[in-house]
């Protein structure tokens, strides 16, 4: 198994500024999750991101607004930028199994950050 | 559309009272079925994966089973501590993955 980190656990944030989150990793593994989970719906995937490459972004996120740093096995940040009130929301990491497949292994998450933005 | 639809949205038991959660999918190439239990201002836990149809997976008083079209999760005379939400989310395409909206569960004393 896998134990995850997240600084900062929450947040008051004003708009028009940016947050950076950082999510560590006990464990070297391939490739890290950045999820939102709004209010009352599920939990989405805003990018993969792995080692050494660009991350990987869903449709309607972008490297702009949510740019993505993964400097080595075990640590990601994931910054949210020029955030106006539609960006509130809780913001998880996660990690796959141990193999790294892509989902088809157990996946960990970590205790999520919570952002209110004013 | 791809989606996955997860019902009822809450549901409250009386401690030992058995029932069933559902999740229901609409993808094409279905690559895995997840559970997942979320506390209160925590992360999701992962609890199970189905690969295929027929396949059945058991933790405690949870029971996990899966069709073409769905998934269910049965828990057997619940306890109070299985009070949490219940996240179902399907991995389709190879890199593709949709989390249904969870059902809360509430298990009275």
């Amino acid at each position: 198994s896998a134990v995850i980190s997240q600084k900062p656990s929450r947040d008051i944030c004003q708009r028009g500024t940016s947050l950076t989150i950082q999510c560590q990793v006990d464990s070297q593994v391939t490739m890290m999750f950045w999820y939102r989970q709004q209010p009352g719906q599920s939990l989405t995937l805003i990018a993969t991101a792995n080692q050494g490459s660009e991350a990987t972004y869903e449709s309607g996120f972008v490297i702009d607004k949510f740019p993505i740093s993964r400097p080595n096995l075990t640590f990601s940040t994931l910054t949210v930028s020029n955030m106006s009130p539609e960006d509130s929301s809780i913001y998880l990491c996660s990690v796959g199994g141990e193999q790294g497949q892509f989902f088809q292994e157990t996946q960990y998450f970590g205790p999520g950050t919570r952002l209110l933005v004013l | 559309e791809d989606q996955v639809t997860q019902s009822p949205e809450a549901l409250r038991l009386q401690e030992g009272e058995s029932s069933s959660l559902n999740c229901s999918y609409t993808v094409s190439g279905l690559r895995g079925l997840f559970w997942y239990r979320q506390d209160p201002g925590k992360g999701p836990e992962f609890l199970f994966t189905l690969y295929s149809a027929g396949e059945e997976k058991e933790k405690e008083r949870l029971k996990a089973t899966l069709t073409k079209k769905e998934s269910f999760l049965h828990i057997t005379a619940p306890k109070p501590e299985d009070s949490a939400t219940y996240l179902c989310a399907v991995q389709y395409a190879y890199d593709k993955i949709i989390f249904g909206k969870g059902t809360r569960l509430h298990i009275l004393p």
